[in-house]
């Protein structure tokens, strides 16, 4: 079987500060995926990729950029924190249409 | 934008009883999978289920595309059954999941 790494598994930033959140997968699974949970609010699609430098925004791409370096990896970046900003990003990857399988996620606290 | 709705919010059992979830979506999917995510942990994916009945282990899902809606059936319900039970659905571009805030469960011993 195959795994997805994120790292780091705990972020803490400053206000205004550039934040990058990493994510390897060794499935050979062409699609990668972002998301964003926050409490009470449910997973949402910050930005996903259908194939090596491919990206495509989703519902939440503002105030952040991703990069898909090569299929293995695909990164994000948090352009600039906000102060008190709490979330959980989960990195996925699936086969087109197929299952996804999540990452252990990223805690992200913003003093 | 595609809408996924799960009920109810959250549900305590005794260990052995059994639960349904529900999940309704506001438009056309063209596909659907349920998943679980520990207190704390990862999510697991706990079946693809994008029309019909599917079992796995004490899971059961049925899902009535026609009328936008699966339910998940968790049988003989163990502590280990805790934690949340998210709904997902592939939009008709079959590109992108959209998500429900989830079930909270609990299992008491």
């Amino acid at each position: 079987g195959g795994i997805i790494t994120q790292t780091p598994k705990f972020l803490i930033g400053q206000e205004g500060q550039k934040l990058t959140l990493k994510c390897q997968q060794n499935f050979n699974h062409d699609t990668m995926y972002w998301y964003r949970q926050d409490s009470g609010k449910g997973l949402r699609l910050i930005y996903y990729s259908i194939t090596e430098n491919d990206l495509q925004k989703g519902d939440l791409s503002e105030g952040y950029d991703a990069s898909r370096e090569k299929k293995s990896s695909f990164s994000l970046t948090v352009t600039s924190a906000q102060k008190n900003e709490m979330a959980v990003f989960l990195c996925a990857s699936s086969i087109y249409n197929e299952r996804l399988f999540f990452g252990h996620g990223t805690k992200l606290s913003v003093l | 934008g595609q809408q996924v709705q799960q009920s109810p919010a959250s549900l305590v059992l005794q260990e052995g009883e059994n639960a349904e979830l529900q999940c309704n979506f506001s438009s056309t999917a063209t596909q659907l999978q349920w998943f679980y995510q520990s207190p704390g942990g990862s999510l697991v994916s706990l079946l693809s289920n994008p029309s019909g009945t599917k079992h796995t282990g004490r899971l059961t899902s049925t899902t009535v595309t026609k009328e936008r809606r699966s339910s998940l059936h968790i049988s003989s319900s163990q502590t280990t059954d805790s934690g949340t039970y998210l709904c997902a659905i592939v939009n008709s571009a079959g590109n992108k999941l959209t998500f429900g805030i989830g079930t909270r469960v609990l299992v008491r011993p």
